[in-house]
């Protein structure tokens, strides 16, 4: 089984601030990690996610996250926030083996005033 | 959009009722997953089909319960309704490969509220 652990429910951020979204999982097999933004009112769309190699991962929207393996860790960044960015962002993990069923964290509300 | 639809958008209803929510996958994609979003559970998977045969169940409740037809959208039933049971509940879709980083894409969402 698999958990993954948002540290923070929110976070306030200045806009063209950078920010940082912890993101911690446990798992007794080895994972994929994603992280999914949810905008008001909408369904969630993929970030970026981690399968393989580079440590380090970009995604759309200027998002990058660096998986750790031994802090077991998927840190969401970005170096320059905009208000529309945001939005709830959740972090997930799934198994490698058998169906990606995804585990979601309790999501993360990210607040960019100006 | 992510080309996953879900009808309908919101539903009232009162407790002890049934209902159905109504998922069609993106072109191609064989899985549907359900998942249910609420304030105090956070994002909870319910039960993944592929291509018509259920293939894992996560915390879904007996009064529950999802089919997937040959054309390869799915319903969701749920009965007995609860005031608990107000959330909102999503639909996934992907191809699905077993062991395959398959990317799951969400529709909008159907907002349940049971009074």
């Amino acid at each position: 089984a698999q958990s993954v652990t948002q540290l923070d429910s929110q976070v306030p951020v200045f806009e063209e601030a950078p920010v940082e979204l912890r993101c911690n999982y446990s798992s007794s097999v080895s994972v994929y990690l994603f992280w999914y933004v949810q905008y008001p009112n909408q369904g969630l769309q993929l970030l970026l996610k981690y399968l393989s190699g580079s440590t380090l991962v970009k995604g759309i929207n200027g998002f990058e996250a660096e998986f750790n393996k031994s802090q077991t860790s998927f840190h969401l960044r970005k170096p320059s926030v905009h208000i529309s960015d945001t939005a709830e962002y959740f972090c997930a993990v799934s198994a490698r083996r058998g169906y990606s069923t995804l585990t979601f964290g309790k999501g993360t509300m990210l607040l960019v005033s100006p | 959009d992510s080309g996953v639809t879900q009808t309908p958008k919101h539903l009232i209803t009162a407790t002890g009722q049934r209902v159905t929510l109504r998922c069609s996958p993106r072109s191609g994609d064989l899985s549907v997953y359900w998942y249910q979003q609420s304030l105090d559970q956070g994002l909870q998977f319910l039960i993944h089909y592929y291509n018509g045969e259920e293939r894992a169940k996560g915390n879904i409740l007996e009064r529950f319960s999802a089919q997937q037809f040959p054309d390869l959208h799915s319903e969701l039933n749920l009965s007995s309704l609860e005031l608990g049971d107000s959330a909102l509940y999503f639909c996934a879709s992907s191809v699905a490969r077993m062991g395959s980083p398959d990317t799951q894409y969400f529709g909008p969402g159907t907002r349940l509220t049971v009074l």
